[in-house]
């Protein structure tokens, strides 16, 4: 079946510093991807998202683009800050089976320090 | 829109309790999806209803857990009795249903502890 694959954390990383959340997926259609973010006490919210090979998905300084040859969508961003440290989920939907559930990753904790 | 609501956010209950689990999706909404987190599964798909219609309830645990959707704006998590390795975190999500759009709207959750 589907299946995602992201780095384990935690991820602890300076102020500014540059990130990289690697993620890999299994699918047998041609999946959506996503990926989310959850703040402590909170509930996942989206964050970015891609539905074809070489789209970029971007906000708030994030980027990720679906790498159909490679299966990845790996999560970037240039500079991090404090209010960044959350769990970060990488996802896909399986959209040729219909709007089906989503498939995450077990998740990856950055934490960022001043 | 004031987005997918919960109740309630927390709930503490001693084992063999009945628990219910609210959820309002976003309206217009056509899937609602129910997940569980816990530390040692991460996240974990429940059930999924399309049009108030369950679709696939093979990620309940066992018989004492039922999930229903009377109506478009409305549905229940039940756990009867509960457990206290049903400790977890529940959220429900929904998504717009139409063709392309698959993004997931996720609520707050509601922290279940059950002594």
């Amino acid at each position: 079946g589907d299946s995602v694959t992201q780095m384990e954390g935690p991820v602890t990383l300076s102020e500014e510093a540059f990130l990289t959340i690697n993620c890999t997926y299994t699918a047998t259609g041609y999946p959506s991807l996503f990926w989310y973010v959850q703040y402590p006490g909170e509930g996942l919210q989206l964050l970015l998202k891609a539905t074809k090979a070489d789209d970029k998905g971007s906000n708030k300084g994030f980027e990720a683009t679906y790498r159909k040859e490679t299966t990845s969508f790996h999560l970037e961003k240039g500079s991090v800050q404090v209010s960044d440290s959350a769990v970060y989920f990488c996802a896909l939907s399986d959209r040729e089976s219909g709007n089906t559930p989503l498939v995450f990753g077990k998740g990856t904790r950055l934490s960022v320090i001043a | 829109d004031a987005g997918v609501i919960q109740s309630p956010r927390h709930e503490v209950t001693e084992m063999g309790q009945e628990v219910t689990l609210r959820c309002k999706p976003i309206s217009g909404h056509d899937y609602l999806f129910w997940y569980r987190q816990t530390m040692m599964r991460g996240l974990e798909l429940l059930i999924y209803f399309n049009n108030n219609v369950p679709i696939d309830d093979s990620g309940m645990p066992e018989d004492r857990f039922s999930a229903k959707m009377p109506n478009a704006s409305f549905s229940t998590l039940k756990i009867q009795p509960s457990e206290p390795r049903d400790s977890a975190v529940y959220f429900c999500a929904s998504s717009p249903g139409t063709s392309g759009e698959d993004t997931q709207y996720f609520g707050p959750g509601t922290r279940l502890t059950v002594l």
